[in-house]
Parts: C-alpha cells; structure tokens; sequence
C-alpha cells in the first residue's frame, strides 16, 4: 500500500471550508484513495472514497488531480463537532486475500468558535 | 443494523499478566480486524480473522492472538502483558476477506492499561 503524507495539525474557525491535503507519489494504477474521520476514544468512520476527479458526499468532497499524486478532503463549513483526526489511506478497492488499512498519523484538525 | 460493539471499554491490569478484549461485529459482516492505537499515534494492523481463521497479520508478536466464531464475533488475547500494550484496541468488521480501503466499521475499541 503507498505511503501517504498529510500535515500533522490545522485549526480552522466554524463556517469556514477546511483543505487538507494528502501526498501519495506512489500510488499505484488500481489503487483508491480514502478518508477516515476519528474522535478522540472513539473508532475511525469512514468519510469518502475516490479514484480520480471528484467525488462529493452529503460530508465532504474530495479532488484527486489528474495524476493522483496526491488528494485534498474538502470539509465545508465547518463546525466545532469537525474537530477529530483526519486520515487519509491509500489501497486497492478488491485486492483478495486479506486486506489491512495502513494509517498514517493523520491531520489533527480543530475548529474554534 | 447494529454497529460494531466492543467490550470492556476500559481495562487495567499489571504486567505480565493475560488480557482477553472481545467483539461482536456489525450485522451481515463475517471479517474482522483489530488495530493497536497508541496514544497519539494512527491505529496499527494486529491481525485478521476470516470464516474463523486468521488470514493476516501484522507486525506484532505471538503472543498477540485472537479467535473467530461462528456468529463472526472474535476475541484478542495478549499473553504477557508488558506496559507498552498500553493503548486503544479497535475491532472493525467487514464483509469478505478484503474489502480495499472501504467497506469497515469500527467500534469505539477498548481502552488498555498496563500498569
């Protein structure tokens, strides 16, 4: 699974729109490009999913540029309930056998009044 | 549809001794993983268990081990315990062996001690 980069932190005021980019130079031809969401003692959730373009939720969007290297999570109009870790993963949608999830450290983003 | 549920959620025990942490995964899904979440840190693959069977497994010792059931729900047994056991321990379910990126749920995991 490619490795992936993101900033460690950001902080963001409520009703703006946050961008948090992820690197991922070696991602590979079938691989999909993901995000979870995590509260503090709480488990990830998944947030969306892509392969290339953009992908747009009832949550967030996501872009991914024409060569992959790298995606940016779209967070808009945030409010203080956004603040958690944001984890961007890289990896094939049907790979068989099994199958892990390789989290980074993830972008710990929080939003101030 | 029920979600993933862990138990207990918090636990503290002495090192050397023996831990059992137990999941019953999400309706409809018959694979489970577990993850070892440091504090501060992103979670971090154990292993995973599909139709009972440990089909993966990361980078952790043996006495890191688990069990599937017929009902899907699994359990996490670590033997000796040592103080960085320490950590959050995440069960997330699945349908099918490998599901890529997608398709997990996770519980709210099991808060670990080792004192």
């Amino acid at each position: 699974l490619a490795k992936t980069t993101q900033p460690i932190s950001m902080d963001s005021y409520e009703g703006q729109e946050v961008n948090i980019t992820c690197s991922h130079n070696n991602i590979a031809t079938n691989d999909y490009i993901t995000w979870y969401q995590q509260f503090p003692s709480q488990g990830p959730r998944f947030i969306i999913q892509g392969y290339k373009t953009k992908v747009t939720n009832e949550v967030a969007s996501l872009f991914i540029p024409a060569d992959r290297k790298s995606s940016t999570l779209s967070l808009p109009r945030v409010s203080l309930s956004d603040t958690a870790v944001y984890y961007c993963l890289v990896g094939g949608l049907f790979s068989g056998g099994y199958n892990k999830l390789i989290f980074g450290a993830g972008t710990r983003l929080a939003v101030h009044p | 549809e029920t979600g993933v549920t862990q138990s207990p959620t918090h636990l503290i025990k002495t090192r050397g001794q023996q831990v059992t942490l137990r999941c019953s995964s999400q309706s409809g899904h018959n694979t489970v993983s577990w993850y070892q979440q440091a504090l501060g840190q992103g979670p971090q693959f154990i292993f995973q268990y599909y139709r009972e069977e440990e089909n993966g497994r990361g980078n952790f010792p043996p006495r890191f081990s688990g069990l599937q059931f017929p009902n899907y729900s699994s359990e996490l047994n670590v033997n000796a315990l040592e103080l960085d056991d320490s950590a959050l321990y995440l069960c997330a379910s699945s349908l099918g062996g490998g599901q890529g990126t997608h398709g997990y749920t996770f519980g709210s995991g099991t808060r670990l001690t080792v004192v």
